[in-house]
């Protein structure tokens, strides 16, 4: 099946630094990526639509300056949270829609701001 | 846009007994409802999935009803075990089979043995 590589599993990261979360695709060329947040005990929200080529769609209220989404290739997708805050700290995930309804999960990012 | 509601947000059973969750959702374009299982730190898993052309399917231990006219979709789980506990999110996409995936706040499953 479809399988998507997301890394890294885990980073600490200090207030204002910024942080990149990849993921890529290692089966299958993907032009649309969903990027989701997760807080804990809550559900996955969608953070915005990562299209290959051109820029991301973003959800309402999400801070399109604060998570730059870049799609340069089929196969790669990133997340960079800049000048993160403890706020920021949540669990990131991907996916992807493999065709025929499916999609595929990242394994996720465990993101901690301190 | 889509909104997806899902209850119990918690939810008890006894070894062997069954659980239901129940969902709803928003917009009627929706046609695609798949059911997805997490443990704590993990992806979510597909469980099972529903198209809006049945009413319902069933896998195993696992069926999903879906009433589109209601816009209600249920989860029913039988002969419960242990390894069952979760938390079971509901969820719902667009008509394209390329649209993003909108999810129920979710149900914390335990099951006691």
């Amino acid at each position: 099946g479809a399988v998507v590589s997301q890394h890294p599993s885990r980073v600490i990261c200090k207030s204002g630094t910024s942080v990149k979360i990849e993921c890529r695709s290692l089966d299958f060329q993907a032009t649309t990526m969903f990027w989701y947040r997760q807080f804990p005990k809550q559900s996955l929200m969608l953070m915005a639509t990562s299209n290959e080529g051109s820029k991301a769609t973003y959800e309402q209220g999400v801070e399109k300056d604060k998570f730059l989404i870049n799609h340069a290739s089929l196969t790669l997708s990133t997340l960079t949270v800049t000048s993160a805050h403890p706020e920021d700290s949540s669990f990131y995930i991907c996916t992807y829609p493999t065709g025929d309804y499916g999609y595929t999960f990242g394994s996720g990012t465990r993101l901690t701001v301190v | 846009g889509e909104n997806v509601e899902q209850h119990p947000s918690t939810l008890s059973v006894q070894e062997g007994d069954s659980a239901v969750i129940k969902c709803t959702y928003s917009d009627s374009a929706s046609n695609y409802f798949p059911w997805y299982k997490q443990e704590l730190g993990k992806r979510p898993q597909l469980i099972i999935d529903i198209r809006s052309n049945v009413g319902e399917k069933k896998d195993q231990r696992i069926a999903v009803t879906l009433n589109k006219t209601a816009k209600h979709f249920s989860l029913h789980i039988t002969e419960t075990q242990p390894e069952d506990s979760a938390v079971y999110f509901c969820a719902a996409s667009f008509e394209t089979s390329y649209d993003k995936v909108i999810f129920g706040p979710g149900t914390s499953l335990s099951v006691i043995p």
